[in-house]
């Protein structure tokens, strides 16, 4: 079965350092978003992508973040000079959103931690 | 009134025993609703979509009611392995490339 892939699985970082957060979506989807949940609290929704470009973001989603998607496969979170307040899960996910499908599928996350 | 309200719980009920959850929302408007799972230190996974009609996946029942802007799952015959928290998640209107999630409830199956 087709899932989304996240790498790294861990990163630990300075504060003030910038991290890069790397998904591969599932092949044939068009919708990509990501998501954090810091710990014990609710997932929370960061951004979404389509057709190269940013379809919708929270508020949480300031000039501190970034999302590209540098080839035809990998779909990536840019944080820049991060802050303890990121420490998270930062999770992908991507749907089809074709004929009334709207489930989206989610990658197993990277914990990240600011130091 | 946030935007989905979930009772955090936990809720402790032995095995085999039948548990509910309610889920509310704010937004009268809301289109697509679900159920997803997760697993302590795991990525969220859908259960079910919650349909207008109500739709049943095997020990597992999602409803769905507009009027006083619920949702709700129920599971019979609970097993050991449906311990995890449940998660509400509704779309807004006219946005299906967003979806707000609940807190969720933290369900344990007791042996």
């Amino acid at each position: 079965e087709p899932e989304v892939t996240q790498t790294p699985s861990h990163q630990v970082t300075q504060m003030g350092q910038e991290v890069i957060l790397r998904c591969v979506p599932i092949s044939n989807h068009l919708y990509f978003y990501w998501y954090r949940q810091i710990l014990g609290q609710k997932v929370e929704f960061l951004v979404s992508f389509y057709n190269n470009e940013i379809s919708e973001k929270s508020e949480i989603f300031d000039d501190q973040f970034s999302v590209e998607r540098p080839d035809g496969s990998n779909f990536t979170l840019k944080i820049r000079s991060t802050k303890l307040e990121d420490s998270a899960m930062y999770f992908c996910a991507s749907s089809t959103m074709t004929s009334g499908e709207k489930t989206q599928y989610f990658g197993p996350g990277t914990r990240l931690l600011v130091l | 009134r946030k935007e989905v309200e979930q009772d955090p719980g936990p809720f402790n009920v032995p095995e085999g025993a039948t548990v509910a959850f309610n889920c509310t929302y704010s937004n009268s408007a809301s289109q697509s609703f679900f159920w997803y799972r997760q697993d302590c230190r795991k990525e969220p996974k859908l259960l079910m979509s919650v349909y207008s009609s109500g739709n049943e996946d095997g020990r597992f029942t999602a409803q769905l009611n507009r009027a006083s802007q619920y949702i709700s799952l129920l599971i019979r015959d609970s097993k050991l392995s449906d311990s995890a928290t449940y998660l509400c998640v509704v779309t807004p209107p006219g946005r299906d490339d967003k979806i707000i999630f609940g807190k969720g409830t933290r369900l344990h199956i007791l042996p």
